[in-house]
């Protein structure tokens, strides 16, 4: 089957750099995403990786490795507002996109 | 301001009675789709439409059926609710079909007792 894993929950403190990991196990692969949701607010996209590497937006990175089946969104100078949940989804070779649980990251003064 | 409008916002439904989620969105996107989201479980798709006029099944399709009839407007209709089908349901868009780039609404928190 297919398969999502990301840590459930995740705790920083204001100003550091947190790492959420995320491993997939799909059928093809065709792009990986990451989401952050607010508590009771939409999913709202954050990046996109479909080569191995790193990609940089601001404050946030993704990186990619294929053949590890392993991606971690890099959160750096953490704030207050970053305090969320991180969606990990990957497309698969049927372009379906599969979702993980999330990861609920907590940030502390 | 542009983006995708879900209404209710948040209903209690009784078991057995019917209830239709709407979706309008103002992007022009092709392709619109209907997720369901429960505690420690991802995402899943009920139902998809990447045109006007065609809808497909997703992960989750029972107990539910979805309309295209033009752009703008993806309802999502329970047509005997069941209490398995309490959750928080995401209505999506995106420009074209087959990426992962999703804009979604605010979603709609159904509760059936």
């Amino acid at each position: 089957g297919q398969n999502i894993d990301q840590p459930t929950e995740m705790t920083a403190t204001e100003g550091a750099i947190v790492q959420i990991n995320c491993t997939y196990q799909t059928s093809g692969f065709n792009g990986l995403f990451w989401y952050q949701q607010h508590a009771g607010e939409a999913p709202t996209f954050l990046s996109y990786n479909v080569l191995d590497g790193l990609e940089e937006k601001g404050r946030f990175s993704s990186f990619l490795s294929r053949s590890k089946g392993y991606s971690y969104l890099l959160l750096k100078e953490l704030q207050m507002k970053d305090s969320a949940s991180y969606l990990c989804a990957v497309l698969d070779s049927n372009y379906q996109l599969i979702w993980g649980a999330g990861t609920k990251l907590i940030i502390k003064p | 301001t542009a983006g995708i409008t879900q209404a209710p916002t948040s209903q209690i439904l009784a078991a057995g009675r019917s209830m239709t989620l709407r979706c309008t969105q103002d992007m022009r996107h092709n392709a619109m789709y209907w997720y369901r989201q429960d505690l420690g479980l991802g995402l899943r798709l009920i139902h998809y439409s990447n045109t006007a006029g065609t809808t497909g099944k997703g992960e989750v399709p029972d107990g539910y059926s979805v309309s295209r009839a033009n752009t703008d407007d993806f309802p999502l209709t329970l047509a005997s609710a069941v209490p398995s089908q309490t959750s928080v349901y995401f209505c999506a868009s995106s420009d074209r079909e087959n990426t992962g780039e999703l804009f979604f609404g605010e979603g709609s928190r159904l509760t059936v007792l």
